[in-house]
């Protein structure tokens, strides 16, 4: 079964400093998708990232970027210059194809709470 | 605004009433997707639908639940006989497939979900 581990319930950081976020993911495909999404206080969903398996780069976008370690099944989100608005909740998520299957559900982690301290 | 769109934004309800919410994809999107998140978990997967058939269903999917897309375009879920462990937020999303897009990639736009709480 997959399984996404995110190890850290909360994390503190100081604006404007760069903060990794951890996820560990489980899976027996080989061809599989990573994201991450932001939730803030509101409540909706925010899309971030998307990272492929078969990607040969890792995924950026803006101050977003993936750290994707395959063999080690790691998919850490690096934010850059952090600011205060991205205090909010992070998942990590995982989406399986297979030849097939029909799953298109995402698996979430339990999250990662992150506060910018000003 | 042509994000998705969830009705009502709270819902609370006594245990043993019928409760129904609405979501409304985006327009275009022949996916769409029902999970349900309680405090302090990442949201977890109930069923999808492309277009108007409902092509999985999670064992979380009790009896009482159902979902239905009848004309391809908005989606509603209907809890019969709620009870108190069916307090979560229920979120909804929508995706767009095509033939012409990686496979791998699935971008689900997510509604700010329905907060039911059962008293």
């Amino acid at each position: 079964a997959q399984k996404i581990t995110q190890t850290q319930p909360g994390m503190f950081v100081q604006e404007k400093e760069a903060v990794t976020l951890d996820c560990t993911y489980d899976t027996s495909d080989p061809s599989y998708g990573l994201f991450w999404y932001k939730q803030p206080s509101s409540g909706e969903m925010i899309f971030l990232i998307y990272q492929g398996s078969y990607d040969q780069q890792n995924a950026t976008e803006g101050r977003y970027s993936l750290n994707f370690q395959k063999a080690r099944k790691s998919a850490n989100l690096v934010i850059s210059a952090s600011q205060l608005g991205d205090s909010a909740m992070y998942f990590c998520a995982m989406r399986e194809v297979s030849p097939g299957s029909s799953a298109s559900k995402i698996i979430f982690g339990s999250g990662t709470r992150l506060s910018i301290r000003p | 605004d042509t994000g998705v769109s969830q009705n009502p934004r709270h819902k609370i309800t006594k245990r043993g009433q019928n409760v129904t919410f609405r979501c409304d994809p985006i327009s275009e999107h022949n996916r769409l997707y029902w999970y349900r998140q309680t405090l302090g978990q990442g949201p977890e997967f109930l069923t999808y639908f492309q277009n108007e058939a409902q092509l999985e269903k999670s064992r979380l999917l009790s009896d009482r639940f159902s979902a239905e897309r009848p004309k391809g375009s908005f989606s509603t879920l209907e809890i019969q006989r709620t009870e108190q462990g069916d307090s979560a937020m229920y979120l909804c999303a929508s995706s767009f497939i095509s033939g012409t897009r990686r496979l791998s990639y699935n971008e689900q736009f997510f509604g700010p979900g329905t907060r039911l709480t059962v008293l």
